[in-house]
């Protein structure tokens, strides 16, 4: 069945530091790919999305790109800031089904 | 800006007892959601439901549990018999019938303590 890995946290970075989550599915077919994210006390809000192969989804500078060849959506972004700590999931769906998450992976950012 | 809300935020309960989750999606949105989170493990789905029934659920999702939209406003989860492996981070979401298709909205969570 369809799934994804994540990279385990947490990781712990400094300000201003480059951020790469790892994020890794097994599907059938061409599922449409997620990033959520989790502030403290807070639900999951929607990162950025891609649906397609090669699609790059962004937002708030963090980047993900739909890499159908190593079946990856790798999260990145360039210069993390404090206000970034949060748990973030990657996770995907077919046809406006369930959501598959992975196991989330925290960041805690540091000044 | 409109947000789905969820009460309560903590709920405690003894092995055996009923609980309802309540959740209030966004009024325009047409599916709902439930998944649950086991401390420390994925965030996973419990059941969907649309037009006032379910329209897919998970091995999770079994007789002890029943969802329902009694009041066109409130979408609420009930477990009838709590176990302690039901302890968990319970999210509801909903989404758009149209426009914006496959991305859900979610609520803050209500933790479930089964003692």
């Amino acid at each position: 069945g369809n799934s994804v890995t994540q990279m385990e946290g947490p990781v712990t970075l400094s300000e201003e530091a480059f951020l790469t989550i790892n994020c890794t599915y097994t599907a059938t077919g061409y599922p449409s790919l997620f990033w959520y994210v989790q502030y403290p006390g807070e639900g999951l809000q929607l990162l950025l999305k891609a649906t397609k192969a090669d699609d790059k989804g962004s937002n708030k500078g963090f980047e993900a790109t739909y890499r159908k060849e190593t079946t990856s959506f790798h999260l990145e972004k360039g210069s993390v800031q404090v206000s970034d700590s949060a748990v973030y999931f990657c996770a995907l769906n077919q046809a406006g089904t369930a959501l598959i998450f992975g196991k989330g992976t925290t960041l805690s950012v540091s000044s | 800006e409109p947000e789905v809300t969820q009460t309560p935020s903590h709920q405690v309960t003894q092995m055996g007892q009923e609980v309802i989750l309540r959740c209030v999606p966004i009024s325009n949105h047409l599916y709902f959601y439930w998944y649950r989170q086991i401390l420390g493990q994925k965030v996973e789905f419990l059941v969907s439901f649309y037009n006032n029934e379910i329209s897919e659920k998970s091995e999770i999702f079994d007789d002890q549990f029943s969802v329902e939209r009694p009041d066109g406003s409130n979408f609420t989860l009930k477990i009838r018999s709590t176990k302690l492996e039901d302890s968990a981070m319970y999210f509801c979401a909903s989404r758009e019938l149209a426009g914006t298709v496959n991305e859900q909205f979610f609520g803050p969570g209500t933790r479930l303590t089964v003692l």
